[in-house]
């Protein structure tokens, strides 16, 4: 099955600074690469998502790229303010008709200090 | 506004007991999922459905079984509890046929005394 790892597993930086989160799977059928973001107390949702036949893409301050080659993708979220800070968690798993499955990984505690 | 509920935010109970969580969505979705989150370990695919009366493993079904009679409702039981299933279990809904934005419910934080 798959295998998704996850670093670093805290992390803090300064406001303004910029954040990178990366992560690594093992199945080379995954073609689907999501990232959730739970702030304390609440249900992760989901920020942006990544298919495999895109190198990058990005969303106001957050970007998510991809190397499949390598089975590699990253979280970058550049001038990190106070509400960023929350748990990220990305996850991989195949995408078409009847794929159900993702594997998350174990999350990342991003601390944005003011 | 979506919505994923699921009907206790805190539940204590003892050992041995039985135990049944419940998720409701409105957002006629046909895919239903347990996920199990603890500390350091992320998210783990417990169950999920994918229609009425359907339901698949996960990656640690063990010690749980599911209930999906209506589309909107699915149930998590534990037969026996047991203290390594403290835990917070989220549920979570998707459309038809994919994995793709999952809308989480608030969840339920389970302490198996």
């Amino acid at each position: 099955g798959e295998n998704v790892e996850q670093h670093p597993s805290t992390l803090s930086v300064q406001e303004g600074d910029s954040a990178v989160i990366k992560c690594t799977y093992s199945d080379s059928a995954s073609n689907y690469f999501p990232w959730y973001k739970q702030e304390l107390g609440k249900r992760p949702q989901l920020i942006i998502d990544i298919r495999s036949n895109v190198g990058e893409k990005k969303d106001q301050r957050i970007a998510v790229t991809l190397n499949k080659t390598a089975k590699h993708f990253s979280l970058h979220i550049t001038e990190t303010q106070p509400e960023d800070s929350a748990v990220y968690f990305c996850a991989a798993g195949p995408l078409g008709a009847g794929s159900y499955q993702l594997t998350f990984g174990k999350g990342t505690k991003l601390s944005v200090i003011p | 506004d979506v919505k994923v509920t699921q009907s206790s935010r805190y539940l204590v109970k003892r050992t041995g007991e039985k135990v049944f969580l419940e998720c409701v969505q409105d957002m006629d979705h046909e895919n239903m999922f347990w996920y199990r989150q603890d500390p350091g370990l992320g998210l783990r695919l417990i169950y999920f459905s994918y229609d009425v009366k359907m339901k698949e493993k996960g990656d640690i079904p063990e010690g749980y079984s599911v209930s999906r009679e209506k589309k909107e409702r699915f149930s998590l039981i534990l037969e026996s509890a047991s203290t390594n299933q403290t835990s917070m279990y989220l549920c979570a809904s998707t459309r038809q046929q994919t994995n793709e934005k999952l809308f989480f419910g608030s969840g339920t934080q389970l302490s198996v005394l």
